[in-house]
């Protein structure tokens, strides 16, 4: 079973625009990692938020975490086309092992 | 510096044939990983390693799929009497030990007809 997963399916913005990416997840977890992947290529960690971190920034990209609830969101603001790329969250628990979750699709159109 | 190296990069193969998949990880790094990754899915992860000892494989298929890392560097994954449902990109990863972060190559891709 998925221990973590994106609320959207596709997202579709307009370059420019700003977007916001939802996760949740129903474990216990040391630490949530954001990746993006792009059409024929592995993912790419964006930003990993430890547990007892509730924000982090990377340039135009803003992660937030909610242990509460159990949810974190990926905010890039000023879209380009380039960031078109399926979005996934990944959790770590005690186990270690980084589990994923479906991912969304974010379509940046010019 | 050069990043994570996985090769065939496609292999497609009729039911019953068997293939292998092999993953040269990012020099220093001694957790290496593989994913499963259907078709819009996300990564599912199959095995990981840390040097050359498993450190979970619950995830693996054991009657027809194998990892193996023997020295700890390069890793090698095989399918054996490969079925439609195998049809996925596997993705190899590695990363230092508890860094979090995973350094992903491009995934080879099997097609199972």
């Amino acid at each position: 079973s998925q221990l973590a997963e994106e609320n959207s399916w596709a997202l579709s913005v307009h370059e420019g625009e700003s977007v916001t990416v939802n996760c949740s997840y129903k474990t216990s977890i040391t630490a949530l990692q954001w990746y993006r992947q792009k059409s024929g290529k592995g993912p790419a960690q964006l930003i990993l938020i430890r547990s007892n971190e509730r924000e982090k920034r990377n340039g135009r990209l803003r992660a937030t975490l909610d242990t509460s609830s159990q949810s974190s969101s990926l905010s890039i603001t000023a879209t380009r086309c380039e960031d078109t790329a399926v979005y996934f969250c990944a959790t770590k628990g005690n186990t270690g092992k980084l589990i994923f979750g479906l991912g969304t699709t974010l379509q940046v159109q010019p | 510096e050069a990043g994570v190296t996985q090769s065939p990069r496609y292999a497609v193969l009729q039911e019953g044939q068997a293939v292998s998949f092999w993953c040269d990880p990012i020099s220093g790094h001694d957790t290496l990983y593989w994913y499963q990754q259907p078709r819009d899915q996300g990564p599912q992860l199959l095995v990981y390693f840390r040097d050359e000892a498993v450190i979970d494989n619950s995830q693996l298929p054991s009657d027809r799929f194998s990892a193996v890392r023997p020295k700890g560097t390069n890793s090698t994954l095989k399918i054996q009497s490969a079925k439609q449902g195998d049809t996925a990109t596997y993705l190899c990863a590695s990363s230092f030990p508890n860094t979090g972060q995973l350094y992903f190559g491009e995934g080879s891709k099997l097609t199972v007809l």
